[in-house]
């Protein structure tokens, strides 16, 4: 089946230390997508990558960074200087075109030790 | 600025009753419209997506939407609620033009039906 996957499902990470969720799609998409949502209010944009070796800052980058070395392959990186890393982080992708609709995988909560 | 809103954090419904989960929007030109449903510790589901033509669009799970370009609406209906539909619905745009598929999402609405 295709799909998204992401893992691990829950993450815990230490303070001053840096941690990779990792995001793999089948699905043949170019476009793939990373957010953070947090309760209350919705889902916000940190990268997106719309082509292999290129990626775009989302509305809350800071603290974050990202790869794309592989069409399926699309790591988020929360970095320490993340001073609230505490979310749960989704990893979706689509195809890009204006009209299709993203696929999301079933996503990773982290949280502070 | 564009914008996404979702008034009602929550409703209620009793099972068998019709929903509404409301939706309106703040974009330049004609939006792609879109609606998901998201159950606890899971991603987001596509339910479905309003693109041109005809305003009342159909998905799935019985759900359908309803696209108001005069009011900038795009509601979601069920005619008659089931428990299992409990769960947390976002409407999310896609604003007409530009260079990538971003999408805007509302801040949701967690939807319990009661038996």
């Amino acid at each position: 089946d295709g799909g998204i996957t992401q893992s691990p499902k829950y993450l815990f990470r230490k303070e001053g230390q840096n941690v990779t969720l990792s995001c793999e799609q089948n699905l043949n998409h170019d476009a793939m997508y990373w957010y953070r949502q947090d309760p209350g209010q919705g889902l916000r944009l940190i990268y997106y990558s719309q082509i292999v070796n290129d990626f775009q800052k989302g509305d809350i980058a800071e603290g974050y960074s990202v790869s794309r070395e592989k069409k399926e392959s699309f790591p988020l990186t929360v970095t320490s200087a993340q001073k609230n890393p505490t979310a749960f982080y989704l990893c979706a992708s689509s195809i890009d075109r204006e009209n299709q609709p993203q696929h999301f995988g079933d996503g990773t909560r982290l949280s502070i030790l | 600025a564009q914008s996404v809103a979702q008034p009602e954090d929550q409703v209620n419904v009793a099972e068998g009753n019709p929903l509404t989960v409301k939706c309106t929007y703040s974009v330049s030109g004609n939006p792609y419209l879109f609606w998901y449903v998201q159950y606890p510790n899971r991603g987001l589901q596509f339910l479905l997506k309003y693109i041109t033509g005809d305003n009342l669009v159909k998905g799935s799970y019985g759900f359908e939407a309803e696209f108001n370009k005069s009011q900038t609406s795009f509601h979601l209906k069920k005619p008659s609620a089931l428990v299992s539909d409990s769960a947390l619905y976002f409407c999310a745009v896609r604003p007409y033009g530009g260079a990538t598929n971003k999408l805007i999402f509302g801040t949701g609405t967690l939807l319990a039906v009661q038996p």
